[in-house]
């Protein structure tokens, strides 16, 4: 596709609830990374994938979070039992591989109620 | 943990200035990036400088890279209005995956 695409992008669920956060790469790329942005603050990496490689978890904050990225393409981020602090941006992002560029997505924006 | 600390945090500026703005981070790298981000969106990406390059040009855009010291700066010249966002610098910190810093919020006024 002409980008990396995230759905949706905008998400309103209530505290402990599940949710799923979809995103397209671009494609041929073959990394993927899924960040995490607070209101007015940095990103904070979540995951990445490369290849067929083991993804690279040590971001992810709590075993409610999980992601998984099926036939090297699109990627899934799931969050359990949601809670108010998970509030935020969630942004995806891939690349051609490491030491290349990273695109990203528009984001996909959690309210937890 | 963040990797990179942008300086300063918060930027103004008036319309023809140049900004500055400085990353430091703490561990060797591969390269390191700049992106921009409005609204709280998608990033943008500006211009990646790698570890054996001292400075790089596009545009407006002035970026130098000093390892010894660990840290990078920004320059935009002459700013715009429509300049106004935030500015992140990533670093692979020699591994695979980029760590953005706190980011600096750059505002020019008309």
């Amino acid at each position: 596709g002409a980008g990396v695409s995230q759905s949706p992008s905008n998400k309103v669920t209530e505290k402990g609830k599940d949710v799923e956060l979809r995103c397209d790469p671009i494609s041929g790329h073959t990394a993927l990374y899924w960040y995490r942005q607070s209101l007015g603050q940095g990103l904070e990496f979540l995951i990445y994938f490369q290849g067929n490689s083991a993804p690279d978890k040590s971001g992810l904050p709590s075993d409610r979070f999980s992601a998984e990225r099926t036939g090297g393409s699109v990627s899934t981020l799931t969050i359990q039992r949601t809670q108010q602090e998970d509030s935020a941006v969630y942004l995806c992002a891939s690349s051609l591989g490491q030491r290349n560029t990273i695109y990203f997505g528009e984001g996909s924006w959690l309210t937890v109620v | 943990s963040q990797q990179g600390e942008e300086d300063p945090q918060a930027l103004s500026i008036q319309e023809g200035e140049n900004a500055t703005m400085n990353c430091s981070y703490k561990t060797s790298i591969n390269n390191l990036q700049w992106y921009r981000q409005n609204s709280g969106r998608g990033l943008v990406h500006l211009i990646l400088i790698r570890s054996n390059e001292r400075e790089k040009h596009s545009g407006r855009l002035r970026v130098t890279l000093d390892t010894s010291k660990k840290s990078s700066s920004l320059l935009i010249t002459a700013s715009r209005a429509a300049d106004t966002a935030s500015y992140f610098c990533a670093t692979d910190a020699g591994t695979d995956k980029l760590i953005f810093g706190t980011g600096t919020r750059l505002q020019v006024f008309p």
